[in-house]
């Protein structure tokens, strides 16, 4: 069975563009969250969905938004981007929208920002 | 900001050696999970332990949760070389919304 699958691996871009990353769940999940991992440090959470309807949001701008779709594939947007968003985007999948349900990370996108 | 902070910040051991890392939160939690991240990909999820429990293993993995001092350890016995990577405690609280807060892990290297 295929694991959590993101999409691009690496990304380059320059201050004020927007970016789109992309997260594939595992078959059967239909919760997914965002994370965004500043070098050195620990994941940080950005978003939960759930059955296409956003279940939390952590202490970021509104400059970051995200879509889960029919398939329960996500997407997760930034806009206006800043050097400080710099940064591995991590996904991960779980079957119920529960802490203790364990969740199932993805590669990560690895975003730069020039 | 992050819930959990682990102690030390870095390990380095010989193979065959036990690693200890500790991870201090601050406010009550529901559970504590402990994952492990290799070179910056995605975390692995190694052990959750609840709030009503006090020890867990998992294989060479000992978890201890201690919630009068808000503190958890995480054992690895018998170290080897594919267990070098950086280990994260995650904590969900209801103060947090019941979502995963991680700490900021410790980087253990075990040296063959």
């Amino acid at each position: 069975d295929a694991g959590v699958t993101q999409s691009p691996t690496h990304l380059i871009k320059t201050r004020g563009q927007h970016v789109t990353l992309r997260c594939s769940p595992i078959s059967g999940h239909k919760s997914v969250s965002w994370y965004q991992q500043v070098l050195g440090q620990g994941p940080q959470f950005i978003f939960q969905y759930y059955e296409k309807e956003e279940r939390g949001r952590g202490n970021f701008p509104d400059r970051f938004s995200a879509r889960q779709f029919p398939n329960y594939s996500s997407e997760l947007n930034v806009n206006a981007l800043l050097l400080g968003d710099s940064a591995l985007y991590l996904c991960a999948s779980s079957f119920l929208a529960v802490a203790t349900e364990t969740q199932y990370f993805g590669p990560g996108t690895r975003l730069l920002v020039l | 900001s992050q819930q959990g902070e682990e102690d030390p910040q870095a390990l380095s051991i010989q193979e065959g050696e036990n690693a200890t890392m500790n991870c201090s939160y601050k406010t009550s939690i529901n559970n504590l999970q402990w994952y492990r991240q290799n070179s910056g990909r995605g975390l692995v999820h190694l052990i959750l332990i609840r709030s009503n429990e006090r020890e867990k293993h998992s294989g060479r993995l000992r978890v201890t949760l201690d919630t009068s001092k808000k503190s958890s350890s995480l054992l690895i016995t018998a170290s080897r070389a594919a267990d070098t990577a950086s280990y994260f405690c995650a904590t969900d609280a209801r103060a947090a919304g019941n979502k995963l807060t991680f700490g900021g892990g410790t980087r253990v290297l075990v040296k063959p």
